[in-house]
């Protein structure tokens, strides 16, 4: 059954490092987005990624981070210089639909960011 | 203020009994309703994806039920089994809205106990 792929499981890393969270979406799908889940917390959202460009963000989604789909494949969530808040696991997600239509999404596993 | 609400927050059961998990929300206009499990440390799986004309939707031993004009929906598991221990998600369309459109809920940890 096709998935949702991200790497890495866990990283840490340093307060103010930069950071890149990589991601292959189902590859028939066309809408690409990343969520966020502080530990214990409920997921949110971050933005959303259609025909090459950002097609929404949220308020959290400021300037430190930035999204890339290099090539017909992976999808990266990129974040400038790391803060302490940013601890989080992170997932990407896909879907082939539009999620007005009833389009199912599909998430990753996470990537689980430790920021000390 | 577009909010999902679920109960109990947390649930123990035992092996083999039934449960009922509830999601109230508030969100305006409303496209459809979906229920996630999750997995500690794992992503979200969708179980149901239900639209306003929809009464009840089932998954196996899952059961979602929506009543749209009360914004009221739950998820019935049926027989539970120690798989079936995981949060379970409540997720809301918000039909035009921003943030993304999908509003998520808290979810309800469930453990089903042996």
């Amino acid at each position: 059954e096709p998935e949702v792929t991200q790497t890495p499981s866990h990283q840490v890393t340093q307060m103010g490092q930069e950071v890149i969270l990589r991601c292959v979406p189902i590859s028939n799908h066309l809408y690409f987005y990343w969520y966020r889940q502080i530990l214990g917390q409920k997921v949110e959202f971050l933005v959303s990624f259609y025909n090459n460009e950002i097609s929404e963000k949220s308020e959290i989604f400021d300037d430190q981070f930035s999204v890339e789909r290099p090539d017909g494949s992976n999808f990266t969530l990129k974040i400038r210089s790391t803060k302490l808040e940013d601890s989080a696991m992170y997932f990407c997600a896909s879907s082939e639909f539009r999620l007005a239509g009833t389009g199912e999404l599909f998430f990753g596993e996470g990537s689980r960011l430790t920021v000390l | 203020k577009n909010q999902v609400e679920q109960s109990p927050q947390s649930l123990i059961i035992l092996e083999g009994k039934n449960c009922t998990l509830q999601c109230n929300y508030t969100v305006s206009p409303f496209s459809n309703l979906r229920w996630y499990k999750q997995d500690t440390g794992r992503g979200p799986v969708s179980l149901t994806i239900m639209t306003f004309s929809e009464n009840t939707k089932s998954n196996g031993r899952y059961t979602a039920t929506l009543d749209a004009d009360t914004k009221q929906s739950s998820l019935h598991i049926t027989a539970s089994q120690l798989s079936d221990s995981a949060s379970y998600i409540c997720v809301v369309f918000n039909y035009g809205g921003s943030q993304g459109n999908l509003i998520f809920g808290k979810g309800t940890k469930l453990s089903v106990k042996p």
